[in-house]
């Protein structure tokens, strides 16, 4: 069956340091792979995605995240942490060969960021 | 431009009571997607139109669910005879095309449905 992880419920870090949230997924073939962030009370905003080539990808709001085939990840990441980067992180899959390009979720990540 | 936009933002509802939810796509968008998102949780998919038809609608978790939509506009989500575990927030989104690419997947506001 087709499945993202999220292995952290919760990630804490202090501004100006990098952060990570982990994502790893289980799809057959080479997934498009996504990540939005939800801002509490408010829809879910885009942040980035791989669709093939270089296996870092660059976002929004300083955002990037790396693909990597062997370990089946995809890492958000970012250099210096702010304290508005605070909110929940969903990583998302799309099989390839889905015609209608159903997005699979992971169960979220919330980063809060302190001063 | 405008987003997507999603009606009513809440609604409290009685067990056993039916529940629209609508959903209005960016304008050119032919897919539309609904999900829903129980607390504390991820997103499960519910249903894909491609403009006005659904050819995949493998999340509905009951025949108490059905959605339509006019031609490549409005969505409405319908739940007959809700039930507690119902409660959650239905996120529509949308997106240029559903049949090829990486299409970026829009998401509206949601509709958070409470039912007592």
């Amino acid at each position: 069956a087709q499945s993202v992880a999220q292995p952290e419920d919760q990630v804490n870090v202090a501004e100006g340091n990098p952060l990570t949230v982990k994502c790893t997924y289980s799809v057959s073939g080479n997934p498009y792979l996504f990540w939005y962030v939800q801002y509490p009370n408010r829809g879910l905003q885009f942040l980035l995605k791989y669709i093939t080539g270089d296996n870092l990808v660059k976002g929004s709001y300083g955002f990037e995240a790396e693909f990597n085939k062997s370990q089946t990840s995809f890492h958000l990441k970012k250099p210096s942490a702010l304290v508005s980067d605070s909110a929940l992180y969903f990583c998302a899959v799309r099989d390839r060969t889905n015609q209608g390009g159903k997005l699979i979720f992971g169960q979220g990540t919330e980063l809060s960021v302190k001063p | 431009g405008a987003g997507v936009s999603q009606s009513p933002s809440n609604k409290v509802t009685e067990k056993g009571k039916d529940v629209e939810l609508r959903c209005d796509p960016i304008s050119g968008h032919t897919a539309l997607y609904w999900y829903r998102q129980r607390l504390g949780q991820g997103l499960e998919f519910l249903i894909y139109f491609q403009g006005n038809s659904a050819p995949d609608k493998s999340g509905l978790p009951s025949d108490r669910f059905s959605a339509e939509r006019t031609g490549e506009s409005v969505s409405t989500l319908t739940i007959q005879r809700t039930q507690q575990e119902d409660s959650a927030v239905y996120l529509c989104a949308s997106s240029p095309r559903g049949l090829a690419g990486a299409d970026t997947q829009y998401f509206g506001p949601g509709t958070r449905l409470t039912v007592l």
